[in-house]
């Protein structure tokens, strides 16, 4: 298995719900990411969980919250967003942190906030 | 921290023309990988390349990390190579270059 999944695909939320976003790999891979990218610009860095631990927080405001309950599993809580909070959210998985050979991208959660 | 450019930014090709895209990167690195991202927003693995070169069909690419760049170069294009070209570079984790958006007509 060499995927990365992510679910939902599509998510339309308003601003006082709370979602989840979920993010499955099964390659043992150890180092988890997520990343937000508009429109017509690169995908950001928001977190990453080396050995399920948050190793990198790249300033995300506290109405994204992130949770790695296993070494297979990524969630990304989401919780009273803002309309500019609308964009794909990718997930990837390496090997390890800081050994990248075999980076793997997920399909993305494409999220509209109204 | 690493500054990362593409160019060109945007590519109109032919079917059949080949081309280069390039990467510039401001610091040393240990990981550099190029993506495509397809039209639905897929990002799609295509070399694992901080140094030397590869080859994978009509791709191949060619990491120089001294000089700190590295090249994409597309043969034959084909209409399904559409989409946007992005390198990754970085250490501690990845910064995503500007993009190469590349559009091939039937």
């Amino acid at each position: 298995d060499t995927e990365v999944t992510q679910t939902p695909k599509h998510l339309v939320m308003g601003m006082t719900n709370k979602k989840s976003l979920k993010c499955e790999q099964h390659m043992g891979h150890r180092a988890m990411y997520w990343y937000k990218q508009k429109a017509k610009k690169p995908p950001e860095l928001m977190f990453v969980y080396s050995y399920e631990k948050l190793s990198i927080n790249e300033s995300v405001p506290s109405r994204f919250s992130p949770e790695c309950p296993n070494s297979s599993l990524l969630n990304l809580h989401l919780h009273a967003l803002q309309p500019e909070d609308s964009a794909l959210y990718l997930c990837a998985s390496s090997q390890a942190p800081r050994d990248y050979y075999g980076y793997t991208f997920g399909s993305g959660t494409r999220l509209t906030v109204v | 921290g690493i500054q990362v450019e593409q160019s060109p930014p945007d590519l109109i090709l032919q079917e059949g023309a080949n081309s280069t895209l390039r990467c510039n990167f401001s610091d040393s690195v240990n990981n550099l990988q190029w993506f495509h991202q397809n039209p639905w927003g897929q990002l799609i693995n295509l070399f694992y390349i901080p140094s030397g070169t590869k080859q994978n069909g009509r791709l191949s690419a060619t990491t120089v990390a001294t000089e700190r760049y590295s090249l994409l170069y597309i043969s034959s294009s084909q209409t399904t190579d559409s989409g946007v070209y992005f390198c990754a570079v970085g250490t501690y984790k990845y910064i995503f270059g500007t993009g190469t958006r590349l559009k091939v007509l039937a």
